[in-house]
């Protein structure tokens, strides 16, 4: 079945506690993205991937890592999380060509207390 | 700093009514439309995608897209309660702009 995967699904941590969601998919899509949604504001996108090694800052970068050494994956790293990350994290991905057809992740929902 | 401009609603229609969503983008270049469905909790997922002018029909769905107004729209026909979703619309640029910008999105409510 081709899907994207997220881990973890929900994740309750600090501040400054430094933590990672990896996103996985499985379809050898070259594009992955990183997005975060938060009410009134839509989907934002944090970082993207054009391919492996290959990485860039989306809208709002600031707080975020990611890196790219396979096709398949593309975590999502928090260095030190603040309560303004708090928010519901999409990972997507789509081949290279037709980067709006995106497949979505069920999402990973973090709150930084 | 292109935008994707849509009615964040919601909209209210009744069981078998015809729901229209109405999208507006600021970059002329743009090549690639889509829109997406999201349920409450959910992610999003993709219903439809146009590249030309004109209307293009999938089942209940018809996106609509005029690039001289810079518009794209989704009509949902004979509109069902499991409608009842956020509807984002998402554009593409040409060239080098390959990412997707999206919409805010607009919310369907449909009545029994």
């Amino acid at each position: 079945e081709a899907q994207v995967t997220q881990n973890p699904r929900y994740l309750i941590t600090v501040t400054g506690k430094k933590l990672t969601v990896t996103c996985s998919q499985n379809m050898n899509h070259e594009y992955m993205s990183w997005y975060r949604q938060d009410p009134g504001l839509g989907l934002r996108q944090i970082y993207y991937s054009m391919n492996v090694e290959v990485t860039d800052k989306g809208d709002v970068p600031e707080g975020y890592k990611v890196s790219r050494k396979e096709k398949r994956n593309f975590p999502l790293i928090l260095e030190s999380p603040s309560p303004n990350q708090t928010s519901l994290y999409f990972c997507a991905s789509s081949l290279a060509g037709v980067t709006g057809e995106l497949f979505f992740g069920e999402g990973s929902r973090l709150t930084v207390l | 700093q292109k935008e994707v401009e849509q009615n964040s609603g919601p909209l209210s229609v009744p069981e078998g009514a015809i729901a229209s969503l109405n999208c507006t983008y600021s970059d002329r270049v743009s090549q690639s439309f889509f829109w997406y469905r999201q349920y409450s909790g959910k992610s999003p997922e993709l219903i439809m995608s146009i590249y030309s002018n004109g209307d293009k029909e999938d089942g209940r769905f018809t996106a609509q897209l005029n690039k001289a107004s810079q518009y794209v729209s989704l009509l949902i026909r004979d509109s069902q309660p499991s409608d009842s979703a956020t509807y984002l619309c998402a554009v593409r640029g040409s060239g080098g702009s390959y990412i997707p910008t999206f919409g805010r999105g607009t919310s369907l409510i449909v009545h029994p």
